[in-house]
């Protein structure tokens, strides 16, 4: 079974300033990563994933993670944050080996962006 | 866009009650989900169904709970009879052929 670490809980940043979220994960097998992110009163909406090829993969609105095998690491961050980037942050695994993607996710990561 | 939306957004309902939380996923799409989320705590998968039937099912997916796509558009998560434990928000997803599922926006469950 797999699992995920997101080891911060709360994240307080200027605007303007980089933000960087980690995640942790450990699977018996090869995994899909994901970070999702909730807005205020919003659903889940998918940020970015990695499935293969290349270890870093880009969002449109600016973030970017890092899949690192040996490290069992896919980080999350952005450069340059923006108030609008305030929400809640997931990362989560799927195992390929399974046929329905089911997801298991991190505890999340609250990013308040201050002016 | 096409977008999973799920009814009500909240819900109140007194322990022992059954409920019932509705989601309608993106239209052509096969493999449908719930997950939860207790305050403070993971999003947890509860259950995944595909071709008429559960796939998987974690361990909190007891007889206390069953899924059902009644009509082809509804996917709905009936709880027969609420704990207090069962508070939580239940977030309903769909997935077309990749591997990227879609997400409502939730129904926050109360059970008092």
């Amino acid at each position: 079974a797999q699992s995920v670490t997101q080891l911060d809980s709360q994240v307080p940043v200027f605007e303007e300033a980089p933000v960087e979220l980690r995640c942790n994960y450990s699977s018996s097998v090869s995994v899909y990563l994901f970070w999702y992110v909730q807005y205020p009163n919003q659903g889940l909406q998918l940020l970015l994933k990695y499935l293969s090829g290349s270890t870093l993969v880009k969002s449109i609105n600016g973030f970017e993670a890092e899949f690192n095998k040996s490290q069992t690491s896919f980080h999350l961050r952005k450069p340059s944050v923006h108030i609008s980037d305030t929400a809640e942050y997931f990362c989560a695994v799927s195992e390929l080996s399974a046929n329905d993607y089911k997801l298991s996710f991190g505890a999340g990561t609250t990013v308040t962006v201050r002016a | 866009e096409p977008e999973v939306t799920q009814t009500p957004s909240h819900q109140v309902t007194q322990m022992g009650q059954e409920v019932i939380l509705r989601c309608v996923p993106i239209s052509n799409h096969l493999y449908f989900y719930w997950y939860r989320q207790i305050l403070g705590q993971k999003v947890e998968f509860l259950v995944s169904f595909y071709n008429n039937e559960i796939s998987e099912k974690s361990e909190i997916f007891d007889d206390q709970f069953s899924v059902e796509r009644p009509d082809g558009s509804n996917f709905t998560l009936k709880i027969r009879s609420t704990k207090l434990e069962d508070s939580a928000m239940y977030f309903c997803a769909s997935r077309g052929g990749s591997t990227e599922a879609f997400f409502g926006q939730g129904t926050r469950l109360t059970v008092v």
